[in-house]
């Protein structure tokens, strides 16, 4: 079946402007996360949904950093005014349920590259 | 900010030899999961071991847990070239639904 789909793959972006990153979770999934990886790092959580509603949103960097899912599927993350610190890999990853011992399914991430 | 340290940082073995990696971490957790990443590619899901659980096996895979000393093990057995790969142990706080990961293990198996 389908995985966690994320596009663009590759996003490149000069220093100032604002982009958007998408996801699609695997259907039907009802938690969906964000991480941000650093070249070299572990990923490190940015932000978790429960279908629609943003339960957990101490990750994210800075108010610059937003991210949505209004129909509990697809989610974006948006990044206003980026800077060359925002430059990593994005990852979103999915799991079936809201309960704490499942894993989650991640997708190929998105590599943000600010110039 | 990262939970937890892995050990080796980079690890290279023959193809046929066992490979050790261990995870540190920091707080009371749910459960700690291991994980695998190609490069460029996102994370593959291998194994979960909760917290009242000592041991598991999948395949060649063997997991071992010890919350005395919040310390995690992943064993692969005669491993493979295709086995190339960066390891991250994730931790899941108790209370918690995301994942903290640790630093990784960069994995390099020599035909």
């Amino acid at each position: 079946g389908a995985g966690v789909s994320q596009s663009p793959r590759y996003k490149v972006a000069k220093r100032g402007q604002d982009v958007a990153l998408r996801c699609d979770p695997i259907s039907g999934h009802v938690s969906l996360f964000w991480y941000q990886q650093a070249l070299g790092q572990g990923p490190e959580f940015l932000t978790y949904f429960q279908n629609e509603a943003q339960l957990d949103k101490s990750g994210l960097p800075s108010d610059r950093f937003f991210a949505e899912r209004p129909e509990g599927s697809v989610s974006t993350l948006k990044i206003q005014r980026t800077q060359q610190e925002d430059s990593a890999v994005y990852l979103c990853a999915s799991s079936p349920i809201a309960m704490s011992n499942q894993p989650q399914h991640f997708g190929d991430g998105t590599r943000l590259s600010i110039l | 900010s990262q939970q937890g340290e892995e050990d080796p940082q980079a690890l290279s073995i023959q193809e046929g030899e066992n490979a050790t990696m261990n995870c540190s971490y920091k707080t009371s957790i749910n459960n700690l999961q291991w994980y695998r990443q190609n490069s460029g590619r996102g994370l593959v899901h291998l194994i979960l071991i909760r917290s009242n659980e000592r041991e598991k096996h999948s395949g060649r895979l063997r997991v071992t847990l010890d919350t005395s000393k919040k310390s995690s093990s992943l064993l692969i057995t005669a491993s493979r070239a295709a086995d190339t790969a960066s390891y991250f142990c994730a931790t899941m706080e108790t209370g918690a639904n995301n994942l903290f990961f640790g630093t990784g293990t960069r994995l390099t198996v020599i035909p």
